[in-house]
């Protein structure tokens, strides 16, 4: 099983600011099948990125994905208010689909 | 639009028994793979299990495998787990999502509410 880390587990920034999440998996995760999740309290989770990179329908321009093998990044270029959140990695490259325990963005 | 409405859940005994259900709209059901994931209270995701269009192909999180089926009834457009020896450690909300492809591609790109479901004495 492809075990995630994710870091930092909480990141406290403004509004505006550039967030920076790590990804990090155990063994190298077949061409590049990791997708990123938002979630806010109380909500179910959000697709934001497939693929390592691919942006999901509707999604914002700000939030972007990239890395390889076993790193990846997402990247939220200015936060906006309803960025603040928890985000999940997830690989989908084998039978098993893992998440990481996620990294929670929160406003400083 | 697409809908995922997940029921079946409740205060369950360890070592009993509960069936989850899915009932899906919005969409061609059979034209798509379909996952359960779930959270425990406070904790992060968990996929459970996913089956391709046809049922051809399933997959079970080792934590489940061999206690739980996961199953669909295209006539119907509704998904199923089946949770047999239920521990306290199952305790979480269940959620059903669709995935993007006709197989267990596992990109979920459309998820329901969940369901709660307690495993407690």
């Amino acid at each position: 099983e492809i075990v995630l880390t994710q870091s930092p587990g909480t990141l406290s920034l403004s509004p505006g600011e550039r967030a920076t999440l790590s990804c990090r998996a155990s063994q190298s995760v077949s061409s590049s099948y990791l997708a990123w999740y938002q979630q806010k309290p109380g909500q179910a989770p959000r697709l934001l990125i497939y693929g390592a990179s691919s942006r999901a329908t509707g999604i914002p321009d700000r939030f972007s994905g990239s890395g390889s093998g076993t790193d990846f990044t997402l990247t939220i270029s200015r936060l906006e208010p309803e960025d603040f959140a928890v985000y999940y990695c997830q690989q989908y490259g084998s039978s098993s689909k893992t998440f990481g325990p996620g990294t929670k963005v929160d406003i400083k | 639009e697409v809908q995922l409405v997940e029921s079946g859940g409740g205060l369950v005994q360890p070592g009993r028994s509960l069936r989850l259900s899915c009932a899906a709209s919005g969409f061609t059901f059979d034209d798509y793979a379909m996952h359960w994931v779930r959270q425990a209270p406070g904790k992060g995701l968990e996929w459970v299990s996913g089956i391709s269009w046809n049922s051809g192909s399933i997959g079970y999180a080792d934590s489940v495998k061999g206690r739980f089926t996961i199953s669909r009834d295209n006539a119907k457009n509704s998904l199923y787990l089946q949770m047999n020896s239920l521990r306290a450690e199952d305790t979480a909300l269940y959620y059903c999502a669709k995935d993007t492809d006709i197989a267990v591609a596992g990109i979920m790109r459309h998820w329901g509410q969940g369901t709660l479901v307690t495993v407690s004495s």
